[in-house]
């Protein structure tokens, strides 16, 4: 079936990095764009941009540019998003979803929780 | 590009309909025909209901439906069941760059 499988949960310090995985199957991985949204803890989801896993291009949120980076790997059917120099506001679910409607989101990945501690 | 506004809340009893508005700006729901609805149960990943703020995906009972006047989309849900109960947040293409905008969410709880 169609589905996107995320990678697992992160501790992260202040001031690090990290990169969440996003495993497509079930559907040509190169048709349709893949999304990033995120919600923190009790709050609204938040986008934060696109990828196209055909072309690789890209579009952020004005919020994250510069400390976000998208990319794919099309020979294994996978997506990423990095975030960088992470802050305790950052802590929150990281989801990727495919965009199969126009301007929809159909497909959601399972989420990925990352924490940002000291 | 500020969050589209939504109800915090909302209920109604089983069998029952309750109507969620979402409203935006002409930049946004009254510029665009791309306003989805989803479906959030707690600790779930949200779940696409309405796209392009009338059709509804595969699987979608038609108990669920989107609409839109000007600036402002609205999604009903009828005859109310106790599996509705969940967090629902509305989407709109922005055109801009932020192009896409979530709803500040509603709770909708079926006494």
């Amino acid at each position: 079936q169609v589905q996107l499988v995320q990678s697992g949960a992160e501790v992260k310090k202040p001031g690090a990095s990290v990169k969440v995985s996003c495993k497509a199957s079930g559907y040509t991985f190169t048709g349709s764009y893949i999304h990033w949204v995120r919600q923190a803890p009790g709050q609204d989801l938040e986008w934060m941009g696109w990828i196209s896993p055909n072309s690789g291009a890209t579009k952020y949120a004005q919020k994250f540019q510069g400390r976000v980076t998208m990319t794919r790997d099309t020979s294994i059917s996978t997506a990423y998003m990095e975030l960088s120099r992470l802050g305790s506001d950052d802590t929150a679910v990281y989801y990727c979803a495919r965009e199969a409607f126009p301007k929809a989101f159909d497909i959601w990945g399972q989420g990925t929780m990352v924490t940002v501690s000291s | 590009q500020s969050a589209l506004t939504q109800p915090p809340s909302a209920s109604g009893s089983p069998g029952q309909s309750v109507t969620i508005s979402c409203t935006g700006t002409s930049s946004d729901v009254g510029g665009y025909n791309y306003v989805s609805w989803y479906q959030q149960h707690p600790g779930k990943a949200p779940k696409l209901i309405i796209y392009e703020v009338t059709k509804r995906p595969s699987g979608v009972p038609d108990r669920f439906s989107g609409s839109k006047s000007g600036n402002t989309a609205s999604l009903t849900v009828s005859g109310l069941q106790a599996e509705d109960e969940a967090d629902y947040y509305c989407n709109s293409y922005t055109g801009s760059n932020n192009p896409y905008v979530f709803g500040t969410g509603t709770k909708v709880t079926v006494l």
